[in-house]
């Protein structure tokens, strides 16, 4: 079956560093992929997602980068700030309107 | 603004008991889904319905059931409560496309707790 899985659950960095998380998928055939931010006691909410036509996505301070060949999705954060400490997943699509999440990876943010 | 909104933020249940968690949307969205969050395991499909009284099982609906009489809220349900289904209950809704998708906004979530 399709999964989608995360290298590092824990990311720490210092305020005004780039953050960057890693997400490898397994279905070469998924074809739209999505981050999104979780902040405690809260539901996940949408940053930014990319079609399989494409190779990279910028949105504000956030870029999303993916490798077909080698199966693999990234998102990085610029000039990262203490409010984007939080959960971080990513997902593909999994059939009819459907998405397939990865595990997770937390992002804790140090002044 | 979308609004996905859940009956419940906290919830705790005796084991056997059935559990309704209920959940309302306000942008007419076709699609609507039950997930489970546990750390280490992300979310997990319980159920999906794609249109009112339609339901699909989603990767883990096993002790869950579903009800959607009306567009905009649907219900899953824990016919008896078990302990292994203290979890995370996070509620999502979607608009339906044909051909592309489009991203599915999230409720606050209900955190469930059974003895």
């Amino acid at each position: 079956g399709e999964s989608v899985g995360l290298h590092l659950p824990t990311l720490s960095v210092q305020e005004g560093d780039n953050s960057i998380i890693n997400c490898a998928y397994s279905n070469s055939a998924s074809d739209y992929f999505i981050w999104y931010k979780q902040e405690s006691g809260k539901g996940p909410q949408f940053i930014i997602d990319i079609r399989s036509n494409m190779d990279k996505r910028q949105g504000q301070r956030v870029t999303v980068l993916l490798n077909k060949t080698v199966k693999h999705l990234s998102l990085q954060i610029a000039a990262t700030q203490p409010g984007d400490s939080a959960v971080y997943f990513c997902a593909e699509k999994g059939g009819f309107q459907k998405l397939v999440f990865g595990t997770g990876t937390r992002l804790l943010v140090s002044p | 603004d979308v609004k996905v909104t859940q009956s419940s933020r906290y919830l705790v249940k005796r084991t056997g008991e059935k559990v309704f968690l209920e959940c309302v949307q306000d942008m007419d969205h076709e699609n609507m889904f039950w997930y489970r969050q546990d750390p280490g395991l992300g979310l997990r499909l319980i159920y999906f319905s794609y249109d009112v009284k339609m339901k699909e099982k989603g990767d883990i609906p096993e002790g869950y059931s579903v009800s959607r009489e009306k567009k905009e809220r649907f219900s899953l349900i824990l016919e008896s409560a078990s302990t292994n289904q203290t979890s995370m209950y996070l509620c999502a809704s979607s608009t339906a496309t044909l051909y592309f998708y489009n991203e599915q906004f999230f409720g606050p979530g209900t955190r469930l707790t059974v003895l």
